[in-house]
């Protein structure tokens, strides 16, 4: 059962252009939602995070758009550099309780120089 | 402030030999986590630790995995005997205790596991 899912395993982008990653998730206790960056041979990095009274927030060249009737999260990055080039994790939970994270399988970007 | 440290970063064992990892979580961080990342896929929940307690362990195969945190500071994992499926990185991270406000969990580098 993927409660958190992201169908999109791979994504190339121009660099300078908008990459647009895609989450969605089934569970509707979840309220908080986190992106992650993770480089090769490297734990993954929190970005940014959205809690379910925002319907986004931005951080630079980071926007994170939720949509909770849709179950449905974006991450935009403006204008996508190639040090963006990286797997990308959505993660989902709750705020109450314990607290358990459920991550998504990944996005893989490459943004071409 | 220095970050999740994990050890060792790679280890190669044959199947039914057993392997532990350590994690030093972030200094002042009452929650630490150990995840399991398997190739292609994202980091799978193993154990939840607040403080020295146990808080979520559903996903712990708990006829060979198992994990302590000592004092409510460090915390090893130990797979004893290890299986062909037990490939994968075993990630450390750790975050604020709930309630605090502040829900990102920060990772170690994780620890590579082959079992041949």
């Amino acid at each position: 059962d993927q409660q958190v899912k992201q169908n999109s395993p791979s994504l190339s982008v121009q660099e300078g252009r908008i990459s647009i990653l895609n989450c969605d998730y089934t569970n509707s206790m979840f309220d908080y939602f986190l992106w992650y960056k993770k480089y090769p041979a490297e734990g993954p990095t929190f970005l940014i995070s959205i809690s379910s009274i925002k319907d986004k927030n931005e951080d630079g060249r980071f926007t994170v758009f939720l949509n909770k009737s849709a179950k449905h999260l974006s991450l935009h990055i403006v204008p996508s550099q190639p040090g963006d080039s990286a797997v990308y994790f959505c993660a989902a939970s709750g705020t109450s309780g314990t607290y358990k994270y459920i991550f998504g399988t990944g996005t893989r970007l490459k943004v071409l120089a | 402030e220095a970050g999740v440290a994990q050890s060792p970063r790679y280890k190669i064992i044959e199947k039914r030999q057993s392997v532990a990892f350590w994690c030093n979580p972030i200094s002042g961080h009452a929650t630490l986590y150990w995840y399991q990342q398997i190739l292609g896929q994202g980091p799978k929940l193993l154990i939840q630790f607040q403080n020295n307690g146990v808080v979520d362990d559903s996903q712990l195969p708990k006829d060979r995995f198992s994990a302590e945190r000592l004092k409510g500071v460090d915390s090893t994992l130990k797979i004893q005997p290890a299986k062909l499926e037990d490939s994968a990185v075993y990630l450390c991270a750790s975050s604020q205790p709930p309630g605090q406000g502040a829900y990102e969990q920060y990772f170690g580098p994780g620890t590579r596991l082959t079992v041949t």
